[in-house]
Formats: structure tokens, sequence, C-alpha cells
């Protein structure tokens, strides 16, 4: 039952520096997220796909990319990070509208903290 | 734009008593659905339950209901028989029925003593 899957757990980059946060899911979901958690926020979306090859910003999206090769994947690339990007980072998946009746199915998430 | 508010940033109850957690929302949208979350300490996202809009009847799951009020726009969680596995983080979220974003509040920690 690997569900969704996040790495790494925890990373501390200096500012300036660049890095890949993984998730990857293996429910053969075609909706996948991303979503930042700041303390003593809600989650925000930062990018959505609904399919391979097809991804759409959300409220949060500035400072991130996101690529969509495959069904499984859905790499969340940080370029020149700032510190206002420390934060809780979570993956999700849905089916499509399946998210309406059984929620997402959420990774567990990777703490960045940014110095 | 949709917003969901929680204003009770942190909560405590006794083991075995009932607490009742808030949220309203704004929208414009008619059809759309309400959840509430839980995150212990570990950090999962877990779904506790789910309200359908267009449903009159407040959603039960075992020990958790829900007070829905469509026309206050109020979506509140009770907790019954709390158990010391409840503590955690618990967040209120907004879907439209068309939509592919949740949007959340910013969450009620919850601390069950023992």
């Amino acid at each position: 039952n690997a569900g969704v899957t996040q790495t790494p757990k925890f990373r501390i980059l200096k500012i300036g520096q660049s890095m890949t946060l993984q998730c990857t899911q293996d429910m053969n979901h075609n909706y996948m997220y991303w979503y930042r958690q700041d303390p003593g926020m809600g989650l925000k979306l930062i990018y959505y796909s609904v399919g391979a090859g097809i991804t759409d910003k959300g409220e949060v999206p500035n400072g991130y990319n996101v690529s969509r090769s495959t069904t499984e994947d859905f790499p969340l690339r940080l370029e020149l990070a700032a510190p206002s990007q420390t934060s809780v980072y979570f993956c999700a998946s849905s089916y499509p509208r399946t998210g309406l009746i059984y929620g997402y199915t959420f990774g567990s998430g990777t703490r960045l903290t940014v110095v | 734009a949709q917003t969901v508010t929680q204003s009770q940033p942190e909560m405590s109850v006794q083991e075995a008593e009932t607490v009742t957690l808030s949220c309203t929302y704004d929208t414009s949208e008619s059809n759309y659905y309400l959840f509430w979350y839980k995150q212990p300490p570990s950090r999962q996202m877990i779904l506790v339950i789910r309200q359908e809009a267009y449903k009159q009847q407040n959603a039960t799951e075992n020990r958790f209901s829900v007070n829905f009020q469509k026309a206050a726009k109020s979506f509140s969680l009770k907790i019954s028989d709390s158990q010391l596995g409840d503590t955690a983080m618990y967040f209120c979220a907004f879907i439209k029925n068309t939509g592919n974003q949740f949007y959340f509040g910013t969450g009620t920690s919850l601390t069950v003593i023992p």
C-alpha cells in the first residue's frame, strides 16, 4: 500500500540553491497536486495536473515549476530557493471526480527549510 | 474566490467528553462539498468526514458528526467520546462541484487531555 510517496522527508537548502521534490503514486490517479503548508496556515495549492503532459497553476505558483511526463510522477522544482519557500510541501492525487467523494490521497510531506 | 475560516486556533477537551470545532466559509457556488481532514503529528492528512452541499442531512461517521448550516455557511465538526488518538490538527476544506482545488482553513489544533 504505497499510495503517494514523497522524497525527501526533510531538506535544508541554502538561499539560491535549487532542488526537486519528488512525488510518485501507484494508484493510477489522473489528478495530482502540490500544496504548501506554512505555520498557522492552511494548505495552499501550488500546481496541479489532470494527466500526463498537462499542468496548471494554483494559488501560489511563483518560484516553482512542475512537469508531468508520466501518470505516476509529478516532481516539483524549486529554482533559486528563497527563505519564503520554507514550508511543508504535500503532494496529493485523486481520480477525476472521486476527489469530491473520497478526498485526495496525500503523501506524508516534505519539510523544507531555506537558510 | 472561496475562503474558509476556522476561528479557533487551539482547543482542548477531556478524554471521553464532546468537543465542537467551528468552520465558516464564503462562496457564491450553490453546489460544492465540505470536508474535515485530520493531521496528526505524523503530518499525514486523513479524511474524517465529508458533506455534500445539496444534502440537508448532516453527515455522521462513528464518533464524528457535522452540523451543516448552508444558509449560514457554517460547517462545524463534533467529536463525541474524545480519545487520545484524536489529538491532531483539524482542517476544514471546501471544493466546488466542478473544481480541482481544495480550499483549506487555517486549522484547529485539538488536544485531548487524559
